[in-house]
């Protein structure tokens, strides 16, 4: 079957750094998505990943590994607004999303 | 996991027809769903809230004549795109709320691809 795992809640202190992972294993890939959601609002695209490597966007990186199912999401210089959920989806070989449950991220003072 | 699915994955039709895409939760109650568009790399805009039972909530912009939500049970909504056009073809995503430990968590469909020619 297809599967998304990445962990179900983090916490972090304020000015510091998190990587939130994610494994998979679907049937097929044509690129994995990183979206950031805040309680009761939509969620908002942060990365697209098709190629292994790293993508840099401001204080978000988004990592791939295809041959081994893994991708990361680093977070830089957190601030209390990055307090939200994280999704991780796979677009699978009929194009279709494939969702990870979210991780909660909490950040302290 | 909660699983919440879509039916159809793919839909090709032509200019003026109606399209009708279900959203089911697989395993749970669900007496609210979301339903999204979605355009390439981009965030998910939200359409409308479906409540069970009650009319749909929709958002500023969608026009709910045009896009016609109906959650007539505790685990199915549908969205009917009526007398579709060209502009109309979009990721269509729909996802259902589900309370756990008195947290609140959203669980996603895989989307319906529509094209309209």
């Amino acid at each position: 079957g297809q599967n998304i795992d990445q962990p179900t809640e983090m916490t972090a202190t304020e000015g510091a750094i998190v990587q939130i992972n994610c494994t998979y294993q679907t049937s097929g890939f044509n690129g994995l998505f990183w979206y950031q959601q805040h309680a009761g609002e939509a969620p908002t695209f942060l990365s697209y990943n098709v190629l292994d490597g790293l993508e840099e966007k401001g204080r978000f990186s988004s990592f791939l590994s295809r041959s081994k199912g893994y991708s990361y999401l680093l977070l830089k210089e957190l601030q209390m607004k990055d307090s939200a959920s994280y999704l991780c989806a796979v677009m699978d070989s009929n194009y279709q999303l494939i969702w990870g449950a979210g991780t909660k991220l909490i950040i302290k003072p | 996991g909660a699983v919440v699915s879509q039916h159809p994955s793919w839909v090709i039709c032509k200019s003026g027809t109606s399209v009708k895409i279900e959203c089911r939760s697989l395993d749970f109650q669900a007496t609210t769903m979301f339903w999204y568009r979605q355009f390439p790399k981009q965030s998910l805009m939200l359409m409308a809230t479906s409540n069970e039972g009650s009319k749909a909530t929709y958002e500023q912009g969608v026009e709910k004549d045009k896009f016609l939500i109906n959650h007539a049970s505790l685990t199915l909504s549908t969205l009917t795109v009526t007398s579709a056009h060209p502009e109309d073809s979009s990721f269509y995503i729909c996802s259902a709320r589900v309370e756990v430990a008195a947290q609140e968590t959203q669980y996603f469909g895989p989307g319906t691809r529509l094209l309209v020619l």
